[in-house]
């Protein structure tokens, strides 16, 4: 049983497209997140929720959404999709913000993004 | 704001030979410090933590980490790699208070059988 699932895995569209990758977890956790991880590799967090409240929102663009309809879902809606969103989008969930504790991060599989 | 450097971008080991990443944070107070694993095309996988206590923790498969708080590093080591450890290594930091985990930005590792 997936602990952190995300679809789509692949998402190819074209520039200027609204897209969305959906991510739900059954580790009844209550804090949850999406990483950005670019071309090189690097990991960058994006937003974190913490029992469907928005806890982080780094320097994002906004035509990037979250919304967390409940604790165990975390969506990310894309608007208006530009050649730079191209990259893995991962989403994650801890018991504890921030991974500290006696809690980690427990990461899904990714969702590939392509913008054409 | 906490940062994590690591300094090695791509290592090229053959099989059992030692290794040896680093990972250095820069925050002055309170860290808990992770170790994660990504294998080609799959996601990120904890390989070690530390907390606190001994500050020579050991992880799966073989691998382990040495916190020296003096040098703000946590080096991860392994004496004697594998071909099936080839993969993308990342260091992470969160600091107390502080509600996000920092990633490096990850060692890729060949090891050539």
């Amino acid at each position: 049983d997936t602990a952190v699932s995300q679809t789509p895995k692949y998402l190819v569209t074209q520039m200027g497209n609204d897209k969305s990758i959906k991510c739900e977890q059954n580790l009844g956790h209550d804090t949850m997140y999406w990483y950005k991880q670019d071309s090189k590799k690097f990991l960058k967090i994006m937003f974190s929720y913490n029992n469907k409240e928005l806890i982080i929102n780094e320097t994002v663009p906004n035509r990037f959404s979250p919304k967390s309809p409940d604790k165990a879902h975390l969506n990310l809606h894309i608007n208006s999709l530009e050649l730079g969103d191209s990259a893995v989008y991962f989403c994650a969930s801890s018991q504890v913000a921030g991974g500290g504790g006696a809690n980690v991060l427990t990461f899904g599989a990714g969702s590939r993004l392509t913008v054409l | 704001a906490q940062s994590v450097s690591q300094h090695n971008h791509h290592v090229i080991l053959s099989e059992a030979a030692s290794l040896e990443l680093g990972c250095n944070y820069s925050y002055g107070g309170t860290v808990n410090l992770f170790w994660y694993v990504q294998y080609p095309g799959q996601h990120l996988q904890l390989l070690l933590k530390y907390f606190s206590g001994d500050p020579l923790v050991k992880g799966i498969k073989g691998f382990e980490a040495e916190f020296i708080k003096s040098k703000f590093s946590f080096n991860l080591r392994k004496p004697s790699v594998q071909w099936s450890d080839t993969a993308e290594y990342f260091c992470a930091v969160n600091a107390a208070g502080f509600q996000k985990l920092v990633f490096g930005t990850g060692t890729r590792l060949l090891v050539s059988p």
